[in-house]
């Protein structure tokens, strides 16, 4: 089937704007991480759902950022009044449900705050 | 704070040569480990998982875990241009599925 799909693929917005990107996992993967990646690092964890629930939220940030899976497929990450700090690519991640707990990129959402 | 640390490189090897790879973790709980490959401009790309001490080979490539020495390496035999890419190493913690990744090394394989 298809792979893990992320929406927009780049969006470009004003410091202080609401935004949302958009995680499809891979049919059937329970497992969805979000990371982010800024130029010469490596993917940075942000939160990890097991389900519908985040079951380890410890890499956001700060309070302006959230995330939803409410019925276990499609993840939704937001960020609130957003800074130019934020601007990196946010990279979103499938696994099954397993020890092995392989995980499967999208092609990530540039995110460019000015 | 759980770290896993890699030589940034870039690490440059004439094609047909063995490329080696390599990556250190702080947290002895660690359980699973993984290396992806990162073409510049996209994403991640899972090539090896391993889980316990010792090797395992995938075709061109072998994964080495030594948990005593906390440490992970890749190597990647008969190189060739389109290995060039950054390699990232990750880990992944005991009692959970968080999972950190080293800040990659860079990879140039010359033809």
């Amino acid at each position: 089937g298809a792979g893990v799909s992320q929406t927009p693929s780049n969006k470009v917005t004003e410091k202080g704007k609401y935004v949302e990107l958009r995680c499809d996992p891979i049919s059937g993967h329970t497992a969805l991480y979000w990371y982010r990646q800024s130029l010469g690092q490596g993917p940075e964890f942000l939160i990890y759902f097991q389900g519908t629930g985040a079951a380890d939220d410890s890499g956001l940030p700060n309070d302006r950022f959230f995330a939803v899976r409410p019925e276990g497929s499609v993840s939704t990450l937001k960020i609130q009044r957003t800074e130019r700090g934020d601007s990196a690519v946010y990279l979103c991640a499938s696994s099954a449900k397993g020890w092995d707990n392989e995980q499967f990129f999208g092609p990530g959402t540039r995110l460019t705050v000015l | 704070q759980k770290e896993v640390e890699q030589n940034s490189g870039p690490l440059s090897v004439p094609e047909g040569a063995i490329a080696s790879l390599n990556c250190t973790y702080s947290d002895r709980g660690s359980q699973s480990f993984f290396w992806y490959r990162q073409y510049s401009g996209k994403s991640p790309e899972l090539i090896m998982s391993i889980y316990s001490n010792g090797d395992k080979e995938d075709g061109r490539f072998t994964a080495q875990l030594n948990k005593a020495s906390q440490y992970v390496s890749l190597l990647i035999r008969d190189s060739q241009p389109s290995d060039s890419a950054t390699y990232l190493c990750a880990v992944s913690f005991g009692g959970g599925f968080k999972t950190i990744f080293g800040a990659g090394t860079r990879l140039f394989v010359k033809a």
